[in-house]
């Protein structure tokens, strides 16, 4: 089973905080993403990487920066945390051999709070 | 703009019952469609997918159905049970794409 962990369920953090969230994968995955997930606007992309050291804006990547060190983690970063950072975010993960048909796998979710 | 689109905030459906779940979508060349479940505080699980070429897909309580034409699929859940109350978010992606589109979710109660 593929497995993706994120590094806190929970996180309260102040405004104008860097603020580091951690995703690991332990299925060789090429291809990474992260999204927030919020009440009536489903799950937006925030960047993507579908390689080590490669990365791409998704649709709303402002205010979001992300690295990708190694191939099994993806971190995501907050470079001065808002409260309209406020969310949950959700990390996925994708095989990426075979195009588009590979599913996605998704960690449990951080609850972030910006206070 | 949004490309994937689930009209239906929530749907509350009798146990035992059948429960759909509707998605449209507008980009037409989009080939390949899946169904995630997500309870609260808890990340997006795969259900099912459903592949362009085809216009059923089924795999136990669940079925998945295409009509390309209308750009419309369809979740059905036969029977439904409490267990399958969560949000159901439909998603699609293109074959020289990485990411998935997803619509904003439904809200499935069943109710004993």
């Amino acid at each position: 089973d593929v497995k993706v962990t994120q590094s806190s369920r929970y996180l309260v953090k102040r405004t104008g905080e860097k603020v580091f969230l951690e995703c690991v994968q332990d299925m060789d995955h090429e291809n990474m993403f992260w999204y927030r997930q919020d009440p009536g606007l489903g799950l937006r992309l925030i960047y993507f990487s579908y390689d080590v050291k490669m990365k791409e804006k998704g649709d709303i990547p402002e205010g979001y920066s992300v690295s990708r060190e190694k191939k099994e983690r993806f971190s995501l970063i907050l470079e001065s945390a808002s409260t309209n950072q406020t969310s949950m975010y959700l990390c996925a993960s994708r095989l990426g051999t075979s195009g588009s048909t590979d599913t996605q796998y998704f960690g449990p979710g951080t609850r972030l709070t910006v206070l | 703009d949004q490309q994937v689109k689930q009209n239906s905030p929530s749907l509350s459906v009798q146990e035992g019952r059948i429960s759909i779940l509707n998605c449209d979508y507008t980009n037409s060349m989009f080939d390949y469609f899946l169904w995630y479940k997500k309870y609260p505080a808890e990340g997006p699980t795969f259900l099912i997918s459903i592949s362009s070429i085809k216009d059923k897909n089924e795999d136990g309580r669940f079925t998945v159905f295409l009509n390309k034409s209308a750009k419309h699929l369809s979740l059905h859940i036969v029977p439904s049970q409490p267990g399958d109350s969560a949000v159901y978010f439909c998603a699609a992606s293109l074959n020289s794409g990485y990411a998935l589109n997803f619509g904003k979710g439904t809200s499935l109660l069943v109710t004993p």
